[in-house]
C-alpha cells in the first residue's frame, strides 16, 4: 500500500518555464490538498479538492492551478515559475480529519 | 495573521525527560486539533489529535492537553526518546477538514 505518492521528488526550473507536479493515492479518499513549507513558515494550502472534478483556493493560490480529473490523483500546475514558488511541496489526502502526506517535491526556481 | 502560532521554533531536552511543545491559536471556531512530526526528507506523518471536547488525550508517551478558555495546546512526549528528534507541527481545523498549520517546533532530544 503506497499512499500517498508524489513525483518528482526534486526539479529544477528556470524563471518563466511551467511544470507539473503529480499526487497519486491509493485509499480512495474524497480530498485532496497541495501545500507548500517554506522555512519560518509552517505549511500553507496551495488549492484543494474535496472531489473528484472539483477545486478550491486554499491560503496562497497564486501563481498555480490544480485539476482533479480522477479521485486518485491531484495535479498542481506552474504555468510561469518564479523564483518566489521555490519551496518544498507537498500533497496529502483525507477521508475524515486524518490527512496522510506525500514525501514532497523540491522545487527549486532559478 | 497567524492563527495558529508555535513560538518556540526549537527546544533540546536530555533523552528520558519530559518534552514539552506549546501551540497557540487566535480561531475560537477551531474545534479539532492534530499533531504532526515530520524527519528530514519525509512528509508529516500523523502523531496524536484532540477535539474542543476533550481537555486531554493520551496515547502512550504522548499526551496532548487543550486548554480551550487560553486557546492552548501542549503535547508532552515522557520519557523523551532520540528517536523523537523531528519537527513538530500542530494543526487546527473549524471542521471543514482543512487545516491550518503551525510554524514547527524542532525538537532535539540529546542521549
Amino acid at each position: 500500500n503506497a499512499g500517498v505518492t508524489q513525483t518528482p521528488k526534486f526539479r529544477v526550473l528556470k524563471t518563466g518555464q511551467s511544470m507539473t507536479l503529480l499526487c497519486a493515492q491509493d485509499m480512495n479518499h474524497e480530498y485532496m490538498y497541495w501545500y507548500r513549507q517554506d522555512p519560518g513558515m509552517g505549511l500553507r494550502l496551495i488549492h484543494y479538492s474535496v472531489g473528484e472534478g472539483t477545486t478550491a483556493k486554499g491560503e496562497v493560490p497564486d501563481g498555480y492551478n490544480v485539476s482533479r480529473l480522477k479521485k486518485q490523483n491531484f495535479l498542481l500546475g506552474l504555468e510561469s515559475a518564479a523564483p518566489s514558488q521555490t519551496s518544498v511541496y507537498f500533497c496529502a489526502s483525507s477521508y475524515g480529519f486524518l490527512q496522510y502526506f506525500g514525501a514532497g517535491t523540491r522545487l527549486s526556481v532559478l | 495573521d497567524q492563527q495558529v502560532k508555535q513560538n518556540s521554533p526549537s527546544l533540546s531536552v536530555q533523552e528520558g525527560r519530559i518534552s514539552i511543545l506549546n501551540c497557540d491559536y487566535t480561531n475560537s471556531m477551531f474545534d479539532y486539533f492534530l499533531w504532526y512530526k515530520k524527519y528530514p526528507a519525509e512528509g508529516p506523518t500523523f502523531l496524536i489529535s484532540i477535539s474542543s471536547i476533550k481537555d486531554k488525550n493520551e496515547d502512550g508517551r504522548f499526551t496532548v492537553f487543550l486548554n480551550k478558555s487560553a486557546k492552548h495546546l501542549s503535547l508532552h512526549i515522557v520519557p523523551s526518546q532520540p528517536g523523537d528528534s523531528a519537527v513538530y507541527f500542530c494543526a487546527a481545523s473549524p471542521g471543514t477538514y482543512k487545516y491550518i498549520f503551525g510554524t514547527g517546533t524542532r525538537l532535539k532530544v540529546l542521549a
